[in-house]
């Protein structure tokens, strides 16, 4: 079975501070992709990056970076120099190859203070 | 582009009633998806197809029924409402390539009261 688990429900931090979310998953397959998506107050969801199981290079996008491990299953974001405007709830999701369907955590709700 | 619309943003229904939640994509992708998101849940999936005249269950398909009839639409029908279809529903699309990354409309929120 597939799973993707986010543990931290919420996260509070003030702003320029750095912030690690975590995402942890379960699959048998050895081909899969990763994804991270951003939820604003607004509500729509924002692709923000995906993966897939044979690139573990750690990526960088400004102030975001990512890392992926296949040995401890966890692809976690981090955010550096946190601002208000990151204030979102941010979703890990997986999808197998041989399937169209995403797997979602349930979120972490990240609230950035001034 | 417009992207991926969704009408109404929010409504309010009674149970038993029925009703279309409407999405519309111009991104000529053969993929959409429909969601639901509960409070502080993660997105279910509702129903999804891979071209017009294609539909299959997702997670979640109970009360719930779609059509394909073009490539841009992909409406979702719920019938007799209950409280339990209270929600967010979000529609996505995708290319259906490699990766597969999927777009999402800004949502519906409705009530069933």
């Amino acid at each position: 079975a597939q799973k993707v688990t986010q543990a931290q429900t919420e996260i509070s931090v003030v702003e320029k501070e750095d912030v690690t979310l975590d995402c942890v998953y379960e699959t048998r397959d050895t081909t899969y992709y990763l994804f991270w998506y951003k939820q604003p107050p607004s509500g729509e969801l924002v692709f923000l990056i995906r993966r897939n199981s044979f690139d573990e290079q750690n990526e960088i996008s400004g102030r975001y970076s990512w890392n992926f491990q296949k040995s401890t299953s966890s692809f976690n974001f981090t955010i550096t120099a946190s601002q208000v405007v990151d204030s979102a709830v941010y979703f890990c999701a997986l999808r197998s190859y041989n399937t169209d369907k995403l797997i979602f955590g349930t979120g972490t709700r990240l609230q950035v203070f001034p | 582009n417009a992207g991926v619309t969704q009408t109404p943003k929010f409504h309010i229904l009674k149970i038993g009633q029925s009703m279309t939640l409407q999405c519309t994509q111009d991104m000529n992708h053969n993929y959409m998806y429909w969601y639901r998101q509960d409070p502080g849940m993660g997105l279910k999936l509702i129903y999804y197809s891979v071209g017009a005249g294609i539909t299959d269950k997702g997670e979640v398909p109970n009360g719930y029924n779609v059509s394909r009839s073009t490539t841009e639409d992909f409406p979702l029908r719920l019938e007799l409402a209950a409280p339990s279809q209270t929600s967010v529903y979000f529609c996505a699309t995708s290319r259906g390539d490699t990766y597969n990354e999927q777009f999402f409309g800004p949502g519906t929120r409705l009530t069933v009261l």
